[in-house]
């Protein structure tokens, strides 16, 4: 059955760049019935969706994070990435990967990894 | 941001419970609402999609339902492995958003 990967440094220092890859694995991120999504989990806070992709390269960012935010779509290697630029300590979260799937126009992720934790200090 | 509240944010039950969590919407989302169950180490599983669709696989005790702005999660019979946190999400409007979560704790 199809699964999600996130795979990545767990410490990144003030100011860096945060580089996560989502790796899908029994299925092919090449399905146009599907979308790429990453989110986040802040430590006692609720969820906050970062941005998706499709196959095709089309993005959304959350406008609270579009402008660190970057995500990119390697289809040869069925996997997607994540970069957030200038990470400060409200960065540290648990990043999670996520597939957008849909029935009509209703929009849900049906399938997530386990996530990686991530944590911002010098 | 469509901010979205649940309550409670944590319940304690026992096995054969019916449990109820409730999410709230901060302006309309039609139906477009999901429920996900998260257990620690594991990951996030969708239970309910546009509010009221039971996503493939999951046990029928599970029901969702709407009522203008205010959604409601239920567990008609709780079962060992439904202690978790459960989680809303509206898809409505981008961003899509979540709720803070629910805990489901043993009595």
């Amino acid at each position: 059955q199809v699964q999600l990967q996130e795979s990545g440094p767990g410490l990144v220092k003030p100011s860096q760049t945060l580089s996560l890859t989502c790796t899908v694995s029994g299925g092919s991120i090449s399905n146009d019935d599907y979308y790429w999504t990453w989110i986040r989990q802040v430590p006692e806070k609720g969820r906050e969706f970062i941005g998706y992709i499709y196959h095709t390269g089309n993005t959304y960012y959350n406008p609270s994070l579009k402008s660190r935010v970057t995500i990119s779509v390697d289809t040869s290697k069925n996997k997607f990435s994540l970069k957030v630029t200038s990470v400060i300590a409200a960065d540290t979260a648990l990043y999670s990967c996520a597939r957008g799937g849909s029935s009509g126009n209703y929009y849900y992720m049906d399938l997530w990894g386990k996530g990686t934790a991530v944590i911002v200090s010098s | 941001d469509i901010q979205m509240t649940q309550s409670p944010s944590s319940l304690s039950a026992s096995v054969g419970d019916r449990v109820t969590i409730t999410c709230r919407a901060s302006e309309i989302v039609k139906t477009h609402l999901n429920w996900y169950q998260e257990k620690a180490g594991e990951a996030p599983k969708l239970l309910v999609f546009a509010a009221s669709n039971l996503q493939r696989g999951v046990p029928s005790r599970f029901s969702g339902s709407a009522s203008a702005t205010e959604f409601t999660l239920t567990i008609s019979s709780l079962q060992p492995e439904d202690f978790a946190t459960y989680s809303c999400q509206q898809s409505y409007k981008d961003p899509p958003t979540f709720g803070q979560g629910t805990k489901v704790e043993v009595k």
